[in-house]
C-alpha cells in the first residue's frame, strides 16, 4: 500500500517561496502508471489542483498558479516538491500531495495534508 | 475552464435513508467524473471513477451514474460513518482539472 507524507515550513511570509516536499513509500515515483500531484485546500472551502510530474520529468500546471508553481522530484529519494513564489495571504491552505492513475484519471491516494499560513 | 456544480451544497439525513447528490458540468465532460469523501481533518478519499467506477474497498452501497454534463452519487442504507463532505471532480481537461463546491451530508 504506498503512503503519501507531505513536509515543510508551516508558516511562510508573504512575498517569499513556499516549499513542500512529498515523501513516497511503497511505491515508486518512476512508475510510468501514475502522475504525482499537488492539491490544496484553503480552511473551509473546496479543492484546488495545482500541477503534477510524470515520470519521464515533464510537468503539468493549473494555468492560474502555471507563473508562481514549480514541481521537481528526487527519484533517488523517491519525493517530488512543490515550490510556490511570491506567495499572499490567499495560498494559504492545506496542501496535499496525491498519487493520481493515469489510465483511469482519479487520485487513487493522498497524505494526510498540511497546512501551510502566509502570515508576518 | 469548466465549472463543476454540486447540489444541494448541505442536506441532512438519517441513518438507513438513501440519498443522491448531483453534480454538473458546464460543458460535456463524457464520462471523466470522480467522486470523493472528505471527512474532518481528513484528506479525500475515492469512491467512484470514471463516473461509476466502485474504488475497490468503498461499500457497495455507493454508486455513481451519468455521462456528458450530468451525475449523480446515491449512497443507499446511509451509515454514522458516510456523513462527511462530498466532492466530484472532472478530469476531461487535463490538466486543469476542476472540483465541484463540495455537499455536506449531515445527520438528521
Amino acid at each position: 500500500q504506498v503512503q503519501l507524507q507531505e513536509s515543510g515550513p508551516g508558516l511562510v511570509k508573504p512575498s517569499q517561496t513556499l516549499s513542500l516536499t512529498c515523501t513516497v513509500s511503497g511505491g515508486s515515483i518512476s512508475s510510468g502508471y501514475y502522475y504525482w500531484s499537488w492539491i490544496r485546500q484553503p480552511a473551509g472551502k473546496g479543492l484546488e489542483y495545482i500541477g503534477r510530474f510524470y515520470s519521464t520529468g515533464s510537468t503539468d500546471y493549473n494555468p492560474s498558479l502555471k507563473s508562481r508553481v514549480t514541481i521537481s522530484a528526487d527519484v533517488s529519494k523517491n519525493q517530488f516538491s512543490l515550490t510556490v513564489t511570491s506567495v499572499t495571504a490567499a495560498d494559504t491552505a492545506v496542501y496535499y500531495c496525491a498519487r493520481e492513475n493515469r489510465a483511469q484519471t482519479y487520485f487513487e491516494d493522498w497524505g494526510q495534508g498540511t497546512l501551510v499560513t502566509v502570515s508576518s | 475552464d469548466i465549472q463543476m456544480t454540486q447540489s444541494p451544497s448541505s442536506l441532512s439525513a438519517s441513518v438507513g435513508d438513501r440519498v443522491t447528490i448531483t453534480c454538473r458540468a458546464s460543458q460535456s465532460i463524457s464520462r471523466y467524473l470522480n467522486w470523493y469523501q472528505q471527512k474532518p481533518g481528513k484528506a479525500p478519499k475515492v469512491l467512484i471513477y470514471v463516473a461509476s467506477n466502485l474504488q475497490v474497498g468503498v461499500p457497495s452501497r455507493f454508486s455513481g451514474s451519468g455521462s456528458g454534463t450530468d451525475f449523480t452519487l446515491t449512497i443507499s442504507n446511509l451509515q454514522p460513518e458516510d456523513f462527511a463532505t462530498y466532492y466530484c471532480q472532472q478530469s476531461y481537461t487535463t490538466p486543469l482539472y476542476t472540483f465541484g463546491q463540495g455537499t455536506k451530508l449531515e445527520i438528521k
